[in-house]
Order: C-alpha cells, then structure tokens, then sequence
C-alpha cells in the first residue's frame, strides 16, 4: 500500500460545479498537506498550503485536512474550464524536506 | 523568462545509448530535485541535492547518475537507457525551510 493513495480519475464535471478531491495517507507523521496543479504539458504548480488539521480558503478552493482520518480535500467551488487539470496532493513530516505525492486526479471541467 | 528551465524538452533515443538531462534555475535556490511522472504512478523522486556537496539518492535511483556544477545546474544522467525509462522528467527547486517546490516545465523522454 502506498503512503499516499489518490484516485486518478478522470473526473469529469459541468461548468458550475463544485467540485471535490482527495486523499487518504496512511502515515501519522505527515503534518504538512499541499496541493499541486498541473495544466497539460506543464510542471506543478502549487496550489493551496496547509498545516495539520483544518480548513483554509483561497478564493474558490478549500483545502481540509482532518488527521484523525488521514484524509485531505480540495473544494472548487464554481468550477470553470481553466480548471481542467492533473491536482496532486502532497505532504511531507515535519523536519523532512522532501514531500511524498498522491498520484494526481486529472479534473475535467466541460462547458 | 522562466525561474526554472530545462533541456531538451522533447528527446527520443535508442537502448543503450548515454543521455543527459540538464536543469538550470535563477530563483537563488539551494536545493533541487529530480524526479520522473509516469501515468497512474504519479511523482517518483530521483535524486536530490541540498547544496552544491551534497547529492542524496531518492525512491528510484537506480539507472540514474547526477551531477551538481554550481548552485544553479543539475543534470540528470541516464548512462544506458532502456525503455521502462521513457517518461516525463520534471527538475524542482526549493528554498531552505520551505515547503514548497517549484518545478521546470519537465522534458519528455521516449526510449526506442
């Protein structure tokens, strides 16, 4: 079993949807959780940042982490075309320095 | 003009054949990282480098070979190349005590 499992879909939406990612890790010790966006022929980019347990909000995106699951989500809310890309969760332990990444969802938001 | 850039974008070679991936960054980072995508198998760690001395195997190193000529170059070596190496290869920095890392716009690699 991988550290880090990340259904790669596609996931396929319509334009307005809201729209929800994640992950499941297996390993306590992660405490930092981020997600990566990857547009087509194009290298990571990241997204959204979080420390431990919690929620933190950008505009139309929410990450939340709840450790007592070992489970992260990404919320879109509003979704749009220009969101149709590969996200890739990651995390990585405290005092570590190299994270460990999901597989990636490809997301596909059609008109 | 882009923070972190790499060469080629785009290579096919033969089995058997030495090939070098290059990296090279202009946003002052002292760490870079390797690492190769492959559908369904997401980002896989190569190798990585915390300074210019310091080169650390990753999760697959094995085929790969390094090298670190300054701060900002760090070439990625595939000294016989075999098919189940053709992917998308990605360079990454980051800045010490950071979390994030900031990739190059990766180079596709097909082995024949």
């Amino acid at each position: 079993q991988k550290e880090v499992e990340q259904d790669p879909g596609p996931l396929s939406v319509p334009e307005g949807a809201i729209v929800s990612l994640n992950c499941t890790y297996s390993n306590s010790a992660f405490q930092y959780f981020m997600w990566y966006r990857q547009y087509s022929r194009k290298g990571p980019e990241l997204l959204m940042y979080t420390y431990s347990s919690g929620n933190k909000e950008d505009g139309r995106f929410t990450a939340q982490v709840d450790k007592s699951s070992k489970y992260i989500s990404l919320f879109i809310r509003d979704s749009q075309p220009s969101d149709s890309a590969t996200y890739l969760c990651a995390m990585k332990k405290g005092g570590s320095y190299i994270p460990t990444f999901g597989r990636g969802t490809s997301l596909i938001v059609h008109p | 003009d882009a923070d972190v850039t790499q060469t080629p974008r785009n290579r096919i070679t033969k089995t058997g054949k030495r090939i070098m991936l290059e990296c090279s960054q202009t946003k002052g980072h002292d760490r870079m990282y390797w690492y190769r995508q492959d559908p369904g198998l997401g980002l896989r760690l190569i190798y990585y480098s915390f300074d210019v001395k310091d080169i650390n195997k990753g999760e697959i190193s094995d085929g790969y070979s390094v090298s670190r000529q300054a701060q900002a170059k760090f070439s990625l070596s595939l000294e016989s190349a075999i098919p189940n190496q053709t992917a998308l290869y990605f360079c990454a920095t980051s800045d010490a005590g950071s979390y994030e890392q900031y990739f190059g716009p990766g180079t596709r690699l097909t082995v024949t």
